[in-house]
């Protein structure tokens, strides 16, 4: 059974801070990682894709990889109001046909 | 990246009764995937539809309670049989546009069902 564990929160941090948000997976054959927000009441929308080990930027977002520990984490830096939402790790791999299995979600919220 | 047209948007359904929903892809995707997260909880695979043959089921799902169509490329349907309250849920589809996973998984807009 195929397992991402992500604190569910809620994650609440001032605006302007750097929220960071933490995944683990199970399966060590893992290939592929996704950071997907979704707001309330709306579908999941994909903000990162990573696949190798170490930092991957994109504007405010940085998704940071680690194999060996099985670990994928979520920064967003300058926290705005707006990114409040929950944030969905989704991990993949060739063994399952590299369709993702997803995390419960963190719930974020950025407070003024 | 991929428009999905997904609907009906919403529904309240009768208990023992069926529900049948629809996600138009705006262009032609070999697998689209049906998914259920129910509050709280993550997404859950449900099936994988592929033009041409029968839809492969995840564990815990079968086909005769989600019978899955998908008569071309760009258009599927799932049904809901037989609801439950249990059934209560939001269902989306999804698709992974050009194939690539650099694009990650394009989902529609999701259909909130209430059994009651």
């Amino acid at each position: 059974q195929k397992e991402v564990e992500q604190n569910s929160g809620p994650l609440s941090v001032p605006e302007g801070a750097i929220a960071s948000l933490n995944c683990t997976y199970s399966d060590r054959g893992s290939q592929s990682f996704f950071w997907y927000r979704q707001y309330s009441g709306k579908s999941p929308e994909l903000i990162m894709f990573i696949y190798s080990n170490g930092d991957k930027e994109d504007g405010r977002f940085t998704a940071q990889l680690n194999k060996a520990s099985q670990y994928v984490s979520l920064l967003i830096r300058d926290s705005q109001p707006s990114d409040s939402a929950t944030y969905l790790c989704a991990v993949a791999s060739s063994g399952g046909s590299y369709i993702p299995t997803f995390g419960r979600g963190t719930s974020l919220i950025v407070h003024p | 990246s991929a428009v999905i047209s997904q609907k009906p948007s919403r529904d309240i359904c009768q208990r023992g009764t069926s529900l049948t929903i629809q996600c138009q892809v705006d262009s032609q995707v070999t697998m689209m995937f049906w998914y259920r997260q129910q509050p709280g909880q993550s997404l859950t695979l449900i099936a994988t539809a592929n033009q041409g043959s029968e839809a492969t089921y995840e564990s815990g799902f079968v086909i005769d309670k989600f019978p899955i169509s998908r008569p071309n490329l760009t258009f599927s349907t799932l049904t809901v049989s037989n609801m439950s309250p249990e059934d209560s849920s939001i269902y989306l589809c999804s698709v992974n546009p050009g194939g690539s996973l650099s694009y990650g998984y394009t989902f529609g807009s999701g259909t909130r069902l209430t059994v009651v």
